[in-house]
């Protein structure tokens, strides 16, 4: 069965802090990896896109890497903001076309 | 660029009603997908569409929920009779073809869906 966890589910750090949210898959066989923020009542803003043959990709203060064989992702946001306050979620498309997501880690920076 | 539009933004209905969604993905592309988030659980894939044809409607739940895309443009997702375990958040998203450098998933808002 395909699927994916997230750890933490929450995580709450001060300002300025580097952190790393964690996703792992079940299914090495993946055809892209990307990961989304999402903002209460709001929609799914797509973060980061990592291709199969990528290791990894990266956005101003976000690194999302990728390995395969292990089944591992993870996102790096370094000096965290209060304005990055949200859920992240992380999502797996395989060769179906369709995204298999995670749970999501709801994270709070404190000012 | 207009992004992907949902509406309504909300809906509380009855248990027994009917109730259609509606999505605008952006233009241009041909995939559009409806997803759902029920309280408490992850997202999860409903169908697919790649332009006016079901690509993969494996997700859907039941006979109670049809959806629609004529003419490759916006998509309907109607649910009749509704239950109250349809209630959750629904989110439509598109992209472009496959096989392009450019597969982002763009969302909508989604819709709150509240059956009571």
């Amino acid at each position: 069965k395909q699927e994916v966890t997230q750890i933490p589910a929450a995580l709450s750090v001060p300002e300025g802090e580097n952190l790393v949210l964690n996703c792992s898959f079940t299914d090495s066989a993946i055809y892209n990896l990307q990961w989304f923020r999402q903002d209460p009542g709001k929609g799914l803003t797509s973060l980061l896109l990592i291709q199969s043959s990528q290791r990894e990709q990266t956005s101003g203060r976000l690194n999302a890497s990728l390995d395969k064989s292990s089944g591992r992702s993870t996102l790096y946001i370094a000096a965290s903001q209060p304005g990055d306050s949200a859920t992240y979620l992380c999502a797996v498309c395989y060769n179906t076309g369709k995204l298999i997501f995670g749970q999501g880690t709801t994270l709070q920076v404190k000012p | 660029e207009a992004g992907v539009t949902q509406f309504p933004s909300h809906s509380v209905i009855e248990k027994g009603q009917t109730v259609t969604l509606r999505c605008d993905p952006i233009s241009g592309h041909d995939n559009l997908y409806w997803y759902r988030r029920v309280m408490g659980k992850e997202i999860k894939f409903l169908l697919h569409f790649v332009k006016e044809s079901k690509q993969d409607e494996s997700g859907m739940p039941n006979n109670r929920f049809l959806a629609e895309r004529t003419g490759g443009t916006y998509s309907t997702l109607k649910v009749q009779p509704a239950e109250l375990e349809d209630s959750g958040v629904y989110f439509c998203a598109s992209s472009q073809a496959r096989g392009t450098t450019n597969e982002k998933l763009f969302f909508g808002s989604g819709t709150q869906l509240s059956v009571l």
